[in-house]
């Protein structure tokens, strides 16, 4: 089975501080995805990669970025992290083909006090 | 730009009883389709996928979807639902574009309850 892994379960971080959030897939996966869930609000694609050193902007961009040095690991950052970023965080990754679905890592939940 | 509605945030539904959750989706041609399924505290799942041919989809877990073009609907069902059914469930749908801004759109999620 494809696993993606995402190094925290829990993080509890303070304001300002510069947050790491990592992920890594086992399956030499193209394209991987950070997403950020809330309540109300679904799922929002914050960063796409789709090789390695690319990375593409999703919908809610604004306060990251993100790093893909190698294939099968890509971080999300927070520069400055801020309380409007407490957030459950999803890393995902697909195959050659983006369409065959998806695979999720199982989150990160972030607080930021 | 493709988008998804899931008309329904929670749903109750006593165990052993069937089950519908609704979906809806707006594309231009005919659009990658896809449930997934996330219990507390956890990744999203994978459910069922539809991309052509028949449009009655079997997935995992005793679950279904059928793709009705005329409606724009994927909807799900499960004919007799189990107390490990509660969790939230969401529909996706993806497009293919010309560049790389390939991916999954997905809907808010509907959170489905079971009672005893």
């Amino acid at each position: 089975d494809v696993k993606v892994t995402q190094s925290s379960r829990y993080l509890v971080k303070r304001t300002g501080e510069k947050v790491f959030l990592e992920c890594v897939q086992d399956m030499d996966h193209e394209n991987m995805f950070w997403y950020r869930q809330d309540p109300g609000l679904g799922l929002r694609l914050i960063y796409f990669s789709y090789d390695v050193k690319m990375k593409e902007k999703g919908d809610i961009p604004e306060g990251y970025s993100v790093s893909r040095e190698k294939k099968e690991r890509f971080s999300l950052i927070l520069e400055s992290a801020s309380t409007n970023q407490t957030s459950m965080y999803l890393c995902a990754s697909s195959g050659t083909d983006r369409l065959d679905g998806y695979t999720f890592g199982s989150g990160t939940r972030l607080t930021v006090v | 730009a493709q988008s998804v509605t899931q008309p329904d945030i929670h749903i109750t539904v006593s165990e052993g009883a069937s089950l519908e959750l609704r979906c809806n989706y707006s594309y231009g041609a005919t659009p990658y389709l896809f449930w997934y399924v996330q219990s507390p505290g956890q990744g999203l799942q994978l459910l069922l996928k539809y991309f052509s041919g028949d449009t009655l989809v079997q997935g995992i877990k005793g679950f279904e979807a059928e793709f009705k073009r005329s409606q724009s609907s994927f909807n799900l069902r499960k004919p007799s639902v189990h107390w490990s059914d509660a969790a939230e469930y969401f529909c996706a749908v993806g497009a293919r574009s010309g560049g790389g801004a390939d991916g999954l759109t997905f809907g808010k999620g509907t959170h489905l309850i079971i009672q005893p």
